[in-house]
């Protein structure tokens, strides 16, 4: 059975520091996606990236970056220049279906970021 | 475009009630899903239907019944509720780009069992 594990539950960081939340997973199928959502204190849910598992490119948007390594099933965030809008619990996920999410995804139990003034 | 939508936003509830909610998406997307979120305990999926007319079961759905009603629509009902059903209930539908889909989220609704 897939498992997605976010060992980090809650980081704190001055602003403009660097920060990289870590997931790492498992799964045993050879074609899967994973997700990192953004959920800030107000409740709702934000998609931020997808990724499948025949794309070991990094990604990079802005002050985020994610590292995809199938090789350690890890598949890292990365915000540079940290700011305070980035406060907020962060779920890495995963999905094995073959299409990327029609059963539903694997969460993450989430990173509570706090980034301080 | 609305994108999804849930109600209620908050409901209280009393052991052994019933209630339903509400899901709908506007973006002509074929799979719904619920999902409800506890306290350090991420999300779990209840529920999804991949397509209009059929439902499946995911990691959590004992307590909880759901209808597809067309396409747009998917509820999720709790027959006889229990303060384990006290939790934040999500409702995603997606969409394909690309040959890949992308889950998006409703706003959530927070449920209380006394």
């Amino acid at each position: 059975a897939q498992k997605v594990t976010q060992a980090q539950t809650e980081i704190s960081v001055v602003e403009k520091e660097d920060v990289t939340l870590d997931c790492v997973y498992e799964t045993r199928d050879t074609t899967y996606y994973l997700f990192w959502y953004k959920q800030p204190p107000s409740g709702e849910l934000v998609f931020l990236i997808r990724r499948n598992s025949f794309d070991e490119q990094n990604e990079i948007s802005g002050r985020y970056s994610w590292n995809f390594q199938k090789s350690t099933s890890s598949f890292n965030f990365t915000i540079t220049a940290s700011q305070v809008v980035d406060s907020a619990v962060y779920f890495c996920a995963l999905s094995e279906y073959s299409g990327g999410g029609a059963d539903g995804l694997t969460f993450g139990k989430g990173t509570h970021l706090i980034i301080q003034p | 475009n609305a994108g999804v939508t849930q109600t209620p936003k908050f409901q209280v509830l009393k052991t052994g009630q019933s209630m339903t909610l509400q899901c709908a998406q506007d973006m002509n997307h074929n799979s719904m899903y619920w999902y409800r979120q506890d306290p350090g305990m991420g999300l779990r999926l209840i529920y999804y239907s991949a397509s209009e007319g059929t439902t499946d079961k995911g990691e959590v759905p004992n307590g909880y019944n759901v209808s597809r009603l067309n396409k747009r629509e998917f509820s999720l009902r709790l027959e006889s509720a229990a303060p384990s059903q006290t939790s934040v209930y999500f409702c995603a539908s997606s969409e394909v780009l690309a040959g890949e889909e992308t889950q998006y989220f409703g706003p959530g609704t927070r449920l209380l069992v006394l």
